[in-house]
């Protein structure tokens, strides 16, 4: 099956800096990847989509200047949490569909866990 | 495994018919999640069960979650057009493991 790598799969910052997360699908193209994010016990919620080439569309209520997301090339999409800040501490989760894989299929990374201090 | 696993796979309804999926998992739970993903986006987190409720209500859309059997079930009321979209369940022990969704479609 297709594969999507995070990384990092943890990171703990200060208060103010950025983080940046990166999602990579291993063995297939991928024109669309999401990102979400996940606080304990919760459901997973989309944050935005991100297409290769062109500006990422966000969902209602997500800072596009926080959450910086760049899918630079077909196997590639990374999230910056600008400035972060202690309640952006979550579960950050990011998907692709391939474009050989079965109708609406999502292949989802292992997640980054954002501990911010 | 531990995701969950919608059914039907597929469901063709009219506009104004209600629709019923539903989803079976294996482990013991403290919530489960129901989805939807309209082609080619994002799941979009529809509702949210815990494992101590056994009925929820959103909009037009009840949920029943049965821990004795494992098993919750989606009921969209009234369906429209715009219902039509793949649904899918996950539990906190799903670990981002998605079943293949029920694909339902709804015929104005």
């Amino acid at each position: 099956g297709a594969v999507v790598s995070q990384h990092p799969s943890w990171v703990i910052c200060k208060s103010g800096t950025s983080v940046k997360i990166e999602c990579r699908s291993l063995d297939f193209q991928a024109t669309t990847m999401f990102w979400y994010r996940q606080f304990p016990k919760q459901s997973l919620m989309l944050m935005a989509t991100s297409n290769e080439g062109s500006k990422a569309t966000y969902e209602q209520g997500v800072e596009k200047d926080k959450f910086l997301i760049n899918h630079a090339s077909l196997t590639l999409s990374t999230l910056t949490v600008t400035s972060a800040h202690p309640e952006d501490s979550s579960f950050y989760i990011c998907s692709a569909i391939s474009g050989r894989a079965s109708y609406n299929e999502q292949f989802f990374g292992p997640g980054t866990r954002l501990t911010v201090l | 495994s531990q995701q969950g696993e919608e059914d039907p796979q597929a469901l063709s309804i009219q506009e104004g018919e209600n629709a019923t999926m539903n989803c079976s998992y294996k482990t013991s739970i403290n919530n489960l999640q129901w989805y939807r993903q309209n082609s080619g986006r994002g799941l979009v987190h529809l509702i949210l069960i815990r494992s101590n409720e056994r009925e929820k209500h959103s909009g037009r859309l009840r949920v029943t979650l049965d821990t004795s059997k494992k098993s919750s079930s989606l009921l969209i009321t009234a369906s429209r057009a715009a219902d039509t979209a793949s649904y899918f369940c996950a539990t906190d022990a799903s670990d981002m493991r998605f079943g293949a969704g029920t694909r339902l479609t709804v015929k104005p």
